[in-house]
């Protein structure tokens, strides 16, 4: 069964660092999504890709966040200097037919910022 | 995504039926159901979808009610592997994204 992939499954990083979160989503989807949920509370949306552009985004998708699907096959997210608030499980997500249709979403990176 | 609203948690014996109700008073003509579920340490998984009539694939069945305004997940015989939360989600339409709520924290015991 095909599935999103993400690397990698878990960084450590510094503050202050830049972060470059990666996923393969499913071959012939149309919609990618990130998503973030920190220890112990929601799942909270960031950003939704599509057509080759951001479709939509939350206000946690701020400046410092970036989504680029640079080859594609690849969709990254990329945080550019990462605050100890950043610290969550980053859940990738694809979808043919979006959010009306099934999303997939891959197992997660999680991202520990010291 | 409209507003819908679940239990914060519910418990289950193993090999048990569980029903997990959603209330989505707000729903349109249009929106689909969705439930998804997060098992612990996992990404949210889809479980089903429907519209109007009564849905069934190997997970599970989707109860809908005939004024829409209300839906029942239905686990036939609950496993210890279906401890999870599970989110019922009313998404505005394909563009929009999904937005999780708290969901309901299902516990089974063997």
């Amino acid at each position: 069964e095909p599935e999103v992939t993400q690397t990698p499954s878990h960084q450590v990083t510094q503050m202050g660092q830049e972060v470059i979160l990666r996923c393969v989503p499913i071959s012939n989807h149309l919609y990618f999504y990130w998503y973030r949920q920190i220890l112990g509370q929601k799942v909270e949306f960031l950003v939704s890709f599509y057509n080759n552009e951001i479709s939509e985004k939350s206000e946690i998708f701020d400046d410092q966040f970036s989504v680029e699907r640079p080859d594609g096959s690849n969709f990254t997210l990329k945080i550019r200097s990462t605050k100890l608030e950043d610290s969550a499980m980053y859940f990738c997500a694809s979808s043919l037919q979006g959010s009306t249709g099934e999303l997939f979403f891959g197992e997660g990176s999680r991202l520990t910022v010291l | 995504d409209a507003k819908t609203t679940q239990p914060n948690s519910m418990e289950s014996n193993e090999e048990e039926p569980v029903h997990l109700p959603c209330n989505h008073s707000t729903i349109s003509g249009t929106d689909y159901i969705h439930w998804y579920r997060q098992l612990p340490s996992q990404g949210p998984e889809y479980v089903i979808h429907g519209l109007t009539s009564n849905v069934n694939n190997r997970m599970a069945s989707l109860a809908i009610a005939e004024d829409r305004k209300s839906s029942t997940l239905i686990l036939h015989r609950a496993t210890l592997r279906d401890a999870a939360v599970y989110y019922c989600i009313l998404p505005l339409w394909a563009g929009t994204a999904l937005i999780f709520g708290k969901g309901t924290t299902l516990s089974v015991s063997s």
